[in-house]
């Protein structure tokens, strides 16, 4: 059973820097069927994709949000990190780490539960 | 970007009806869409990929149809568990994009 799991601060200051740390645990992060997504949701919304990244090292950004992110994989940890700079409160929202299947599939497999980051001084 | 539309936003339908929803993609997707439901506080569930296929271990009474740039969403008879958002996705191009979500209720 693969399991994802979002961490992090919940309260960022305007401007700083939001991250958050996905740990994959049941699967390994360098399986090759899978690029890993952060996604997002604000209050009463609808979902936004932020961005993924492979096994490689090769990474996918939403072109509105492109000069902000930064996702990056830690293989030794299964982990994988979203930061996301200069954050106003738009970008508050909850988080939520995601594997996709890329494998004759393709669709979002494994979500982890979210996280609920807050953008306030 | 690929944008997806949904409509409608928000129905309200009684238990057993048959509810449809529908998602237009701003280009020619051919079937590179897949549904999910979302129910409050959890995170989305995959019910149909590549436009028509179930999941597997989704109740038959989901199904998805359409190619191109037009889908239907059905549910074939409305079960109070079915109460939940429900999200187009495309995965033809990146950005991946999410339509704006359809809340269906019990009437």
């Amino acid at each position: 059973q693969v399991q994802l799991q979002e961490s992090g601060p919940g309260l960022v200051k305007p401007s700083q820097t939001l991250s958050l740390t996905c740990t994959v645990s049941g699967d390994s992060i360098s399986n090759s069927r899978y690029y890993w997504s952060w996604i997002r949701q604000s209050a009463g919304k609808g979902l936004e994709w932020i961005g993924r990244i492979y096994t490689s090292g090769t990474t996918h950004y939403n072109p509105s949000l492109k000069s902000r992110v930064t996702i990056s994989v830690d293989m030794s940890n299964n982990q994988f990190s979203l930061k996301l700079g200069s954050v106003t409160a738009a970008d508050t929202a909850v988080y939520y780490c995601a594997g996709e299947l890329v494998s004759y599939k393709y669709y979002f497999d494994y979500w982890g539960q979210g996280t609920l980051v807050t953008v306030s001084s | 970007d690929i944008q997806m539309t949904q409509s409608p936003s928000s129905l309200s339908a009684s238990v057993g009806d048959r509810v449809t929803i529908t998602c237009q993609a701003s280009q020619d997707i051919s079937n590179s869409l897949n549904w999910y439901q979302q129910k409050p506080g959890r995170a989305p569930k995959l019910l149909i990929y590549d436009a028509s296929n179930l999941e597997t271990g989704v109740p038959s009474r989901f199904s998805g149809s359409g190619s191109g740039t037009d889908f239907t969403f059905s549910i074939s008879s409305l079960q109070p568990e079915d109460v939940a958002t429900y999200y187009c996705q495309q995965y033809d191009i990146v950005p991946l994009t999410f339509g704006g979500g359809a809340k269906v209720e019990i009437k």
